[in-house]
């Protein structure tokens, strides 16, 4: 089955940056695009990159997306504490014609 | 951009079925992948899979086949879920992606979510 691994927990102080990874196991990442969703309690998950590092508008330029190597990484810059929640990647693994989340990651700030 | 609506709370007992409805305002549904989405309690987002009504074309995750079935006409989708558990209890969303007749998931319109309760 195909997976995709983000760390459970990432944390940073306010107005610095972090960055949470995704990592492709059992297919090839690069064969489809990366986006990458917030997801705060009590709301609908927000699309916050498509495309591995494409912003739809409204979305601030604090968030990025980016490949390194195996995996997809998103970063977040000029913490606040109102970005505190979760965030998953997603893909769709065409071999297998299947959307795949990310088990997601909770950022504490 | 889309608007989508679902339908209520529900109640289930285990064995029971579910059936969710996600009503579309300011566009169709028609050339879209309309997917569902859950997350169960202290769980991550889970893809249940899509729908893409122009083409009629449906797509799972494994773990649902024959479980599951989603259905779309131009304002209205549908999720049914079948042989409910307690592992089913979850909020479920509806989503629409930007681009037509993508199974990529960039879903930017999301319905408000139904929270589903399997319990004796």
């Amino acid at each position: 089955q195909p997976l995709l691994t983000q760390p459970p927990s990432v944390s940073a102080a306010p107005g610095q940056k972090v960055t949470i990874s995704c990592s492709g196991s059992n297919f090839d990442i690069w064969s489809n695009y990366v986006s990458w969703y917030q997801h705060l309690p009590g709301t609908a998950p927000r699309l916050l990159i498509y495309d591995n590092d494409k912003r739809p508008s409204g979305i601030p330029g604090r968030f990025s997306g980016s490949m390194s190597g195996p995996s997809a990484i998103l970063g977040i810059s000029g913490l606040q504490t109102g970005d505190e929640g979760a965030y998953y990647c997603a893909t769709w693994v065409a071999s297998l014609s299947v959307v795949v989340f990310g088990g997601g990651t909770n950022l504490t700030v | 951009q889309v608007q989508l609506v679902q339908s209520g709370p529900e109640m289930k007992t285990p064995g029971s079925s579910l059936k969710v409805s996600c009503k579309a305002s300011g566009g169709t549904l028609t050339s879209y992948a309309v997917t569902w989405v859950r997350q169960a309690p202290g769980h991550g987002l889970e893809w249940l899979g899509g729908f893409i009504p122009l083409f009629g074309k449906s797509a799972y995750a494994q773990r649902f086949l024959g479980r599951v079935t989603i259905s779309a006409d131009e304002s209205t989708a549908y999720m049914e879920l079948n042989s409910l558990t307690s592992d089913d209890t979850a909020v479920y969303y509806c989503a629409l992606p930007s681009r037509t007749t993508t199974w990529t998931p960039l879903f930017n319109s999301w319905g408000q979510g139904t929270l589903v309760t399997v319990s004796s």
